[in-house]
């Protein structure tokens, strides 16, 4: 079973802040998720990365397959960025779909 | 272009009582899954489908039971619902195992 650890699981920041969050895992993947999920919303599939770097606007995301560990960053943060982040790895070996962290609860203050 | 549809989006049941979350896609994805979601915990397998006709148990299967008859539609059944099954429900499909799309999720309360 794939171990997921996000960090932190918190984190109040203020507009304009560089956001990094972590995401580590303990079984080889053949892809990894970020996903959003805003307060009482659904959940939006941000990037999905195998290898390198993904950039979308604002988000990077980063992903190291040796080092079994993925980052998201948030450039110039904006409180609609708060929401909570999951990381969420794919095993690629079977259909029973994906692993997921427990989110990072990202708040960012104006 | 509607994606992942969940009905209902909010449910009060009292214990032992049944009820049906539904979930409808229309993408024609091949793999659907729903999963639970509680306070402070990742997500968690209930049931998945690789397509019409097949399920299978995910990682909390019990108390639940799934039925896929068209590759639209992934209804989740709740047999004698208890309080542990107070949670957030989420459906998902996607055509290739990797690009997910997710229904807008269905906050249940047995009380």
């Amino acid at each position: 079973k794939n171990e997921v650890e996000q960090s932190p699981q918190n984190l109040t920041a203020q507009e304009g802040e560089f956001i990094t969050i972590n995401c580590s895992y303990s079984v080889g993947i053949s892809a990894l998720h970020w996903l959003q999920q805003h307060p009482g919303g659904g959940i939006v599939s941000l990037f999905m990365l195998s290898s390198g770097k993904k950039k979308h606007g604002r988000l990077i995301a980063t992903i190291n397959i040796q080092e079994k560990h993925s980052s998201l960053h948030i450039t110039a943060s904006h409180p609609r960025d708060s929401a909570v982040y999951i990381c969420a790895p794919h095993s690629g070996g079977g259909a029973d779909g994906l692993t997921f962290g427990k989110g990072t609860h990202l708040i960012i203050q104006p | 272009n509607a994606g992942v549809t969940q009905t209902p989006k909010f449910r009060i049941l009292k214990i032992g009582q049944s009820m049906t979350l539904q979930c409808a896609q229309d993408m024609n994805h091949n793999y659907m899954y729903w999963y639970r979601q509680d306070p402070g915990m990742g997500l968690k397998l209930i049931y998945y489908s690789v397509g019409a006709g097949i399920t299978d148990k995910g990682e909390v299967p019990n108390g639940y039971n799934v039925s896929r008859s068209t590759t639209e539609d992934f209804p989740l059944r709740l047999e004698l619902a208890a309080p542990s099954q107070t949670s957030v429900y989420f459906c998902a499909s996607t055509r290739d195992a990797y690009g997910y799309t997710f229904g807008s999720g269905t906050r249940l309360t047995v009380v």
